[in-house]
């Protein structure tokens, strides 16, 4: 297991098209988070799953965006109608119960609204 | 909401000194407070955590202290090295360490 892996690595779309991004977390990890980080500033919690039960959702997620962990693994994150204010970038952890030294971020996935 | 926030953006040390980044917190009920380190184009690193009911913990080449009275936390590295160049945050959770709200960043430049 070589850590969280995101895909893709970048993406440009065009403002109200559809997108979707990937996350493989750790095999051994129960929890998997999704976060959006701007230019310049520390990422912003947006959800997090135990297993494939979403239990907390930040106010950044609108209605346009919604994650999913089918099968407690891999999870998805789709943010419909895209506007230039998305352009982020989208980063995916997960942990073991606990947290701590096993809080592990992916590489994330650039998003770029035109 | 509440939230950690950085003193200085960006900072700059000799290679072989020793660096020091603050951090002050507002969320007295945080359990854990934490440091990443993020290179570019990469996601952010766990460095090191701490316990609320701490006041210094140490790592290899990292020491982080935290002052619960002024709200107060500082990630310390000793003999920085070029590869420590980075944006260092801190971070803090809950009990249970699950959703990290995250301060604004330093960025650390070391010169050779």
């Amino acid at each position: 297991d070589t850590g969280v892996s995101q895909d893709p690595r970048h993406k440009i779309t065009k403002r109200g098209q559809n997108v979707t991004f990937r996350c493989d977390p750790i095999s051994e990890h129960n929890r998997l988070y999704w976060y959006r980080q701007t230019l310049g500033q520390g990422p912003e919690f947006l959800t997090y799953f135990q297993n494939e039960a979403q239990l907390e959702k930040s106010r950044l997620l609108s209605d346009r965006f919604s994650a999913e962990r089918p099968k407690g693994s891999f999870s998805t994150l789709e943010i419909q109608r895209t506007e230039q204010g998305d352009s982020a970038m989208y980063l995916c952890a997960s942990s073991p119960d606990g947290g701590g030294y096993g809080y592990t971020f992916g590489s994330g996935t650039r998003l770029t609204v035109v | 909401g509440e939230s950690v926030g950085l003193h200085l953006p960006t900072l700059s040390v000799q290679e072989g000194d020793n660096s020091i980044i603050n951090c002050a917190y507002s969320n007295s009920a945080s359990d854990y407070f934490i440091w990443y380190k993020q290179e570019s184009g990469k996601g952010p690193q766990f460095i090191i955590d701490i316990r609320s009911n701490m006041d210094k913990r140490q790592g290899q080449r990292v020491t982080v202290l935290l002052n619960k009275t002024v709200k107060h936390l500082s990630l310390q590295i000793a003999a920085t090295q070029p590869g420590d160049s980075a944006v260092y945050f801190c971070a803090e959770s809950g009990k249970g360490y699950q959703k990290v709200t995250f301060g604004i960043g330093t960025k650390l430049q070391v010169i050779p």
